[in-house]
């Protein structure tokens, strides 16, 4: 049984590029998060994914951020221009229903 | 606007010793989740409690669940030093699909 995987594990980029983050959930899931992290806070949502249909988009995305999961199964987050103030480990979860989830290692994106 | 507040922020303690850490909010929740996180890495659920004073234990972690729904504490007996970790709780957020996470409970556990 392989659990969520990420990729890349860790993204160095400089400022103003783009960057692609992959998300592959545990097979079965129907459901798929993302969230961001930074230092000392807890995960903050940013969206959610129920099969292939985005149902849910944080206020905190900002028109930079795009995330897509075509035919329901992996997801992928863009991040356009990037900012110094998007450094942050992204996380995504998934899950079979709203009692649980499970979590991937993360992406640690640094903006330089 | 919906808030989950952990307490404390930081522990420190001795091999051996008990801790009770907690998370509080002023909303009822229709569930609440507990994670484990270790740095470099994503957050591991622990346990999720559903039912008004519910009380669920997993080995030496014993979780309970307000019963208003409201808030929730986790008891560690006799940590070890591979109970080290972030400790946060989350829970979805009335009317939507989004969850929320606590600032968490930082613990570190010496040998």
């Amino acid at each position: 049984d392989t659990g969520v995987s990420q990729n890349p594990r860790h993204k160095i980029t400089k400022r103003g590029q783009n960057v692609t983050f992959r998300c592959d959930p545990i097979s079965e899931h129907n459901r798929l998060y993302w969230y961001r992290q930074t230092l000392g806070q807890g995960p903050e949502f940013l969206t959610y994914f129920q099969n292939e249909a985005q149902l849910e988009k944080s206020r905190l995305l900002s028109d930079r951020f795009s995330a897509e999961r075509p035919k329901g199964s992996f997801s992928t987050l863009e991040i356009q221009r990037t900012e110094q103030g998007d450094s942050a480990m992204y996380l995504c979860a998934s899950s079979f229903d709203y009692k649980t989830q499970y979590f991937g290692p993360g992406t640690r994106l640094l903006v330089l | 606007t919906q808030l989950l507040e952990q307490s404390p922020q930081f522990l420190s303690i001795q091999e051996g010793e008990n801790l009770t850490v907690y998370c509080n909010s002023s909303s009822v929740f229709s569930s609440l989740q507990w994670y484990r996180q270790e740095p470099g890495e994503g957050p591991v659920l622990l346990v999720t409690v559903v039912t008004g004073g519910e009380v669920k234990k997993l080995k030496r972690l014993t979780f309970q669940f307000g019963d208003a729904r409201k808030d929730s504490s986790l008891h560690i007996t006799a940590a070890q030093p591979g109970d080290t970790g972030l400790y946060l709780c989350a829970s979805r957020t009335s009317g939507t699909y989004k969850y929320i996470f606590g600032t968490g409970t930082r613990l570190k556990v010496l040998a």
